[in-house]
């Protein structure tokens, strides 16, 4: 079955550091996405992107926060200068398409640890 | 969005039927019920997903009385597999999932 790939799995940097997190979504989904979960609490919505522009962001997706579809494949959350507050899993999930026939699958994440 | 409300944990013996309850009173005409499982340290999988009666697939069935206010997720024959977080979420699919607090599933020996 064909997965949603996150690379790296973990990732340490230092407060202020500029992040990107790497997905490779599904070959022939449409739709992107991001989430991110703090330890111990809830999976959050922090993007979506399609047709190369972001659809929908949440709050907690501010100026800091970038998303790109570099090339064919890859899709990268950049965190511009890292604060203690952004160490999570950060998850990358793709879509056929937008509805309810079209479930979302998520890739194993990145652990993000800012020190 | 309708808000979901599940029970925060329950535990379970291998080989046991596991029925886990949501509620979504305020459920809309055009939303769907769909659960997800996450096991630890791997992002949320889809499992089912109906809009109304009963879905059975192979993983799981999906029991959706006639009002819509509520859904079971049925669990047939739990392994120690099976331990995990289950999610509930409801909406017409055009919109982000919204992940709740989920219900923490450990099934026991």
């Amino acid at each position: 079955e064909p997965e949603v790939t996150q690379t790296p799995s973990h990732q340490v940097t230092q407060m202020g550091q500029e992040v990107i997190l790497r997905c490779v979504p599904i070959s022939n989904h449409l739709y992107f996405y991001w989430y991110r979960q703090i330890l111990g609490q809830k999976v959050e919505f922090l993007v979506s992107f399609y047709n190369n522009e972001i659809s929908e962001k949440s709050e907690i997706f501010d100026d800091q926060f970038s998303v790109e579809r570099p090339d064919g494949s890859n899709f990268t959350l950049k965190i511009r200068s890292t604060k203690l507050e952004d160490s999570a899993m950060y998850f990358c999930a793709s879509s056929e398409r937008q509805g309810v026939d079209s479930p979302l699958h998520f890739g194993n994440g990145t652990r993000l640890t800012v020190t | 969005l309708a808000k979901t409300t599940q029970p925060i944990s329950m535990d379970s013996y291998e080989g046991q039927e596991v029925n886990i309850t949501c509620s979504h009173n305020n459920i809309a005409t055009n939303d769907y019920i769909t659960w997800y499982q996450q096991f630890p340290s791997q992002g949320p999988r889809f499992i089912i997903q109906g809009y109304k009666t009963k879905v059975t697939n192979e993983v799981a069935s999906l029991f959706i009385p006639a009002d819509r206010k509520s859904s079971t997720l049925s669990l047939p024959r739990v392994s120690l597999s099976d331990t995990a977080v289950y999610y509930c979420l409801v909406g017409p699919g055009n919109t982000p999932l919204v992940f709740g607090k989920g219900t923490r599933l450990s099934v026991i020996a």
